[in-house]
């Protein structure tokens, strides 16, 4: 069985300045690695994804995420976060191997950027 | 670009009444998943079908049930509501070549 915990479960930052949102996985199996974004009262959009390779991956908004297979962590990073990248923020795994397994969420970090 | 489309947006029902809820894939995406997100909480994987046959199996109450139709869109029948089913049920759906899903808006269902 996966599980995925993300350490922070609030993190507030100001406009323009560096973010970092922290995940970290366990599994038995090599795993396929995920974050969403949720705006309030809307649906789960894909930021990024690792699905093998490179470790650093590179996502929309401005978004990168890096692939720890050693701590099992897979952190999300922003050099200079926006007002409007507040918002949820879910970190999720898929065990690999298949193309239809289901993802198991961390509980969600909520971004909030102040001016 | 198509989305996911989830029927109905909203969703009011009381104690003890079924609710129906409906999926439409991305066209050409084969596998639809179905999530539960309780307020405060993470999505809770509820249960999958892959080209009409059911994949993988969640916390799912025995009151729901599931199905994947000929055109791929999918049904989430939940019967004898409780309040506790007050949630957002977010559909999903994904190809066999994109390991990544892609969610619907969500249907948000209050039981009174």
């Amino acid at each position: 069985a996966q599980s995925v915990t993300q350490l922070d479960s609030q993190v507030p930052v100001f406009e323009e300045a560096p973010v970092e949102l922290r995940c970290n996985y366990s599994s038995s199996v090599s795993v396929y690695l995920f974050w969403y974004v949720q705006y309030p009262n809307q649906g789960l959009q894909l930021l990024l994804k690792y699905l093998s390779g490179s470790t650093l991956v590179k996502g929309i908004n401005g978004f990168e995420a890096e692939f720890n297979k050693s701590q099992t962590s897979f952190h999300l990073r922003k050099p200079s976060v926006h007002i409007s990248d507040t918002a949820e923020y879910f970190c999720a795994v898929n065990p690999s191997g298949t193309s239809y397994g289901k993802l198991t969420f961390g509980q969600g970090t909520i971004l909030t950027v102040h001016p | 670009a198509a989305g996911v489309i989830q029927s109905p947006r909203h969703l009011i029902k009381e104690k003890r009444e079924t609710a129906t809820l409906k999926c439409y894939p991305i066209p050409r995406h084969d596998t639809v998943y179905w999530y539960q997100q309780g307020p405060g909480q993470d999505p809770q994987f509820l249960i999958s079908f892959y080209e009409k046959m059911q994949s993988d199996k969640g916390s799912i109450p025995d009151r729901f049930s599931a199905q994947q139709f000929s055109d791929y869109h999918s049904e989430l029948n939940m019967s004898s509501l409780e309040l506790g089913d007050s949630a957002l049920y977010f559909c999903a759906s994904s190809s066999d070549v994109a390991y990544e899903q892609y969610f619907g808006p969500g249907t948000r269902l209050t039981v009174t």
